[in-house]
């Protein structure tokens, strides 16, 4: 079963807007993860948002989590063509072993120039 | 650093056959798994090693086996190919614990006819 549902599945926007994505999932867990997957590559790691915090930057990203709904969101400022790629999120839940993370199946983001 | 390397990145097998995936990663990471995506699916685990000499299943992992004889190498073996195991399959590995994130490879795009 999948721990992580993400929404929406496919979001296409305009180059300069921001981009949003969401994921909810259904455990506690340790930390929730956001990936890039460009297409035909491997997923590329953006950023880690651990259990106890709220918010986390980094670069042109932007993550919240909030335990209480059990969801995350994504946000992409200022997007680029080149943020054209499939994101998605991963949660190692609380009492994962060896550090397991559990994918969502993703939202496809096309930025048109 | 080369980080996660896969060979081969694609593959043809009829229906029976056996192979063998090989994963190399450089970083020194203790943790190694091996995934599979399917559209529609997202990424499902398919097994996993917390360090050398060892390996435990994930979420699918009927019809593979797998070893890590060294602390660089997952292999991911088929035993009896199926036409259900077409997939591009992804190995990744880790830092030991929890709230590290993942090094993917490039993926390798098996095809079984």
């Amino acid at each position: 079963s999948q721990q992580g549902e993400e929404d929406p599945q496919a979001l296409s926007i305009q180059e300069g807007e921001n981009a949003t994505m969401n994921c909810s999932y259904k455990t506690s867990i340790n930390n929730l993860q956001w990936y890039r997957q460009n297409s035909g590559r491997g997923l590329v790691h953006l950023i880690l948002i651990r259990s106890n915090e709220r918010e986390k930057h980094s670069g042109r990203l932007r993550v919240t989590l909030d335990t209480s709904k059990k969801s995350s969101s994504l946000l992409i400022t200022a997007s680029r063509a080149a943020d054209t790629a499939s994101y998605f999120c991963a949660t190692a839940t609380i009492y994962n072993q060896g550090g397991k993370l559990i994918f969502g199946q993703g939202t496809e983001l096309s930025v048109k120039p | 650093n080369a980080g996660v390397t896969q060979t081969p990145k694609f593959r043809v097998l009829k229906t029976g056959q056996s192979m063998t995936l090989l994963c190399a990663q450089d970083m020194n990471h203790e943790y190694m798994y091996w995934y599979r995506q399917d559209p529609g699916m997202g990424l499902r685990l398919i097994h996993y090693s917390v360090g050398e000499g060892t390996t435990a299943k994930g979420e699918v992992p009927d019809g593979y086996n797998v070893s890590r004889l060294k602390k660089q190498n997952f292999l991911l073996g088929l035993e009896s190919a199926a036409p259900s195991q077409t997939s591009v399959y992804f190995c990744a590995s880790s830092r030991r614990g929890t709230n590290y994130g993942y090094t993917f490879g490039s993926g390798t795009r098996l095809t079984v006819v």
